[in-house]
């Protein structure tokens, strides 16, 4: 049983308009959602996080909306470049848990 | 931000023969790290956490005779893939936290990624 997913296995956004990709959970005690971001043959990055209590978190061009009631987040990045061309994946944790379940990933491709 | 390293970034090794890699927090303490492996288009699956001073704690179906985990200090922890196999070639991550058990979960720093080939 997945309890993160990340339905859109790919994206392509021309650069310069908005990215959105989505992240779908299933386990209620998650309250910690995180974003990643991963280049080949490199480790993931943090990106941006959201706690549970709020319902958007905004950093640069990235903003992350947190729908509880539909166990859904999404990650926004406007405007789109073609180094934001990677994986993204969706985590989530529970109370008191250092680790974290990924979504499988979402690979955003951004043309110029 | 916090740094995590990983040591080697590539390896290959013979079949049946024993891969050590290492995952080191630089500018910070870490009481817990996370092994995790990724298989080709699939997301990270945690293998286990690795506590500072204790043994480590292994998801189902991860072999703990086979991956040993020592976490020998706040700032290091070791992944040994005992007598490897074609099948174990993968890209092995590392993680770390910043923040303390018990509370929201913190932000994990991620090493860059052990590439390990078994021929």
């Amino acid at each position: 049983d997945q309890q993160v997913k990340q339905n859109s296995p790919s994206l392509s956004v021309q650069e310069g308009r908005i990215s959105i990709l989505n992240c779908d959970y299933t386990n209620s005690m998650f309250d910690y959602f995180l974003w990643y971001k991963k280049y080949p043959a490199e480790g993931p990055t943090f990106l941006i996080s959201i706690s549970s209590i709020k319902d958007k978190n905004e950093d640069g061009r990235f903003t992350v909306f947190l729908n509880k009631s539909a166990k859904h987040l999404s990650l926004h990045i406007v405007p789109s470049q073609p180094g934001d061309s990677a994986v993204y994946f969706c985590a989530a944790s529970g109370p008191n848990a250092g680790k974290s379940t990924f979504g499988d990933g979402t690979t955003l491709t951004v043309k110029p | 931000g916090a740094v995590v390293s990983q040591h080697p970034s590539r390896v290959i090794c013979k079949s049946g023969t024993s891969v050590k890699i290492e995952c080191r927090s630089l500018d910070f303490q870490a009481t817990t790290m996370f092994w995790y492996r990724q298989f080709p288009k699939q997301s990270l699956m945690l293998m286990a956490t690795s506590n500072e001073g204790s043994k480590a704690t292994y998801e189902q179906g991860v072999e703990k005779d086979k991956f040993l985990i020592n976490h020998a200090s706040l700032t290091l922890s070791t992944l040994t893939v005992t007598s490897a196999h074609p099948e174990d070639s993968s890209f092995y991550i590392c993680s770390a936290g910043t923040g303390t058990s018990g509370g929201l979960a913190d932000t994990q720093y991620f090493g860059p990624g052990t590439r390990l080939t078994v021929l």
